[in-house]
């Protein structure tokens, strides 16, 4: 069955280490998202890519990087510059070209805490 | 720009109770609307959906009538289960702003139903 999987489910990070977040999805999707949700603030977008090789900020971009080198993976680096990187993340896909009527495909979460 | 409003939670039913989850939006162009639902420690899944006016998504017994007069997707289900219990996201895509549009997502609601 097509889907997204995000691995791991659970990292702990060490202050001053980056860490990387896999996402990798089967369903032929162009455009990947990468949200992250902390209690009682909802979704909040961190980056998006709508095709390969080319992705842009969403509203908190700051200390957290991305690449796009394949349809299928759209990974996301926490940096050490993130000052409070503890929180649920989560990566979503869509169709291209549907004008958002397909809505988002949503992957498991990674839960990321600092230790 | 874009924006979706919830009613304020969190909401807490015993079960076989009514629920409605309020949901309005604010958009530009004629939006997609979404409501997704988040069961604990995992990720969004869509619930329903509507892509025009006057359509009604249904699913798992929800439904949400896509009402333009009042820029409302109101979520409800005649007879609530425990199993119910989760988070749930109103969201909508504005399709005129492009083939790829983002989706705009409301701050969710908890909801958590007593047996």
């Amino acid at each position: 069955d097509g889907g997204i999987t995000q691995s791991p489910k659970y990292l702990f990070r060490k202050e001053g280490q980056n860490v990387t977040l896999s996402c990798e999805q089967n369903l032929n999707h162009d455009a990947m998202y990468w949200y992250r949700q902390d209690p009682g603030q909802g979704l909040r977008l961190i980056y998006y890519s709508q095709i390969v090789n080319d992705f842009q900020k969403g509203d908190i971009a700051e200390g957290y990087s991305v690449s796009r080198e394949k349809k299928e993976s759209f990974p996301l680096t926490v940096t050490s510059a993130q000052k409070n990187p503890t929180a649920f993340y989560l990566c979503a896909s869509s169709l291209f070209g549907d004008r958002g009527r397909g809505g988002y495909t949503f992957g498991s979460g990674t839960r990321l805490t600092v230790v | 720009g874009d924006s979706v409003t919830q009613m304020e939670g969190p909401v807490t039913l015993s079960e076989e109770a009514f629920l409605t989850i309020n949901c309005t939006y604010t958009a530009t162009g004629y939006p997609s609307l979404f409501w997704y639902v988040q069961y604990p420690g995992e990720g969004l899944q869509l619930l329903l959906k509507a892509t025009k006016a006057d359509d009604k998504g249904s699913n798992k017994g929800f439904e949400a009538t896509y009402r333009k007069e009042t820029t409302s997707f109101h979520l409800e289900k005649g007879s609530v289960q425990v199993s119910d219990s989760a988070v749930y996201f109103c969201a909508l895509t504005d399709t005129e702003t492009g083939a790829n549009s983002k989706l705009t997502f409301g701050k969710g609601i908890t909801l958590s139903v007593r047996p």
